[in-house]
């Protein structure tokens, strides 16, 4: 079975400080990585997607994969209590057209 | 407004009810889908459809009942639901189907069910 796994936090940083949000997933097939946001009782939301090794970044939000590894990051720069949600990583899963796999997700919560 | 929406956004129904969830996207894509989220669990694919055509079916119950009469519209029809079927439904939709081209999936706010 494909899985996609991520610490279920809470993860808890203080205003200001980088977020490391991981991300590992089994599916060696996998190509496309997706990072969602989700506030408590609110839609998942796409924020950052990455195909090819290495970093992209985007605004504060910076993904970075290792597809050795079968491994994704999310940091997020200059945490805001606004980035307080849930983080949901997705893998496309490689043997069928639009499934994507997601993981538990990781709870972040910035303290002001 | 994510330009997904989701009726109703609450339902309570017994186990012998019959009831329907509806989905609209106004974006003009091709693909939609349909989502269960449950506690502590994670969000579970459940069905796909691109140009009206169901392409995924991912080993659901047939209590639950797809229905997709245009691109725009996606309904999941539900009959003698079970307690364990308590949970958040999502629809998405995206452009085309997710291959390995940059197409992001837009999901609707939900429909959370709870099942007496």
């Amino acid at each position: 079975q494909k899985e996609v796994e991520q610490n279920s936090g809470p993860l808890s940083v203080p205003e200001g400080a980088i977020a490391s949000l991981n991300c590992t997933y089994s599916d060696r097939g996998s190509q496309s990585f997706f990072w969602y946001r989700q506030y408590s009782g609110k839609s998942p939301e796409l924020i950052m997607s990455i195909y090819s090794n290495g970093d992209k970044e985007d605004g504060r939000f910076t993904a970075q994969l290792n597809k050795a590894s079968q491994y994704v990051s999310l940091l997020i720069r200059d945490s805001q209590p606004s980035d307080s949600a849930t983080y949901l990583c997705a893998v496309l899963d490689g043997g069928s057209q639009g499934n994507l796999i997601f993981g538990k997700g990781t709870k972040l919560s910035v303290k002001p | 407004e994510t330009g997904v929406t989701q009726t109703p956004r609450h339902l309570v129904m017994g186990m012998t009810n019959k009831k329907s969830l509806k989905c609209e996207q106004h974006l003009g894509h091709n693909a939609m889908y349909w989502y269960k989220q449950s506690a502590k669990k994670p969000l579970e694919l459940m069905f796909v459809y691109n140009f009206k055509e169901q392409t995924e079916n991912n080993s659901v119950p047939s209590r639950f009942s797809p229905e997709c009469p245009n691109s725009s519209h996606l309904f999941l029809h539900l009959h003698t639901l079970q307690p364990e079927d308590s949970a958040l439904y999502l629809c998405a939709s995206s452009q085309d189907l997710w291959t390995d081209s940059n197409q992001p999936q837009h999901f609707g706010d939900g429909t959370r069910l709870s099942i007496l």
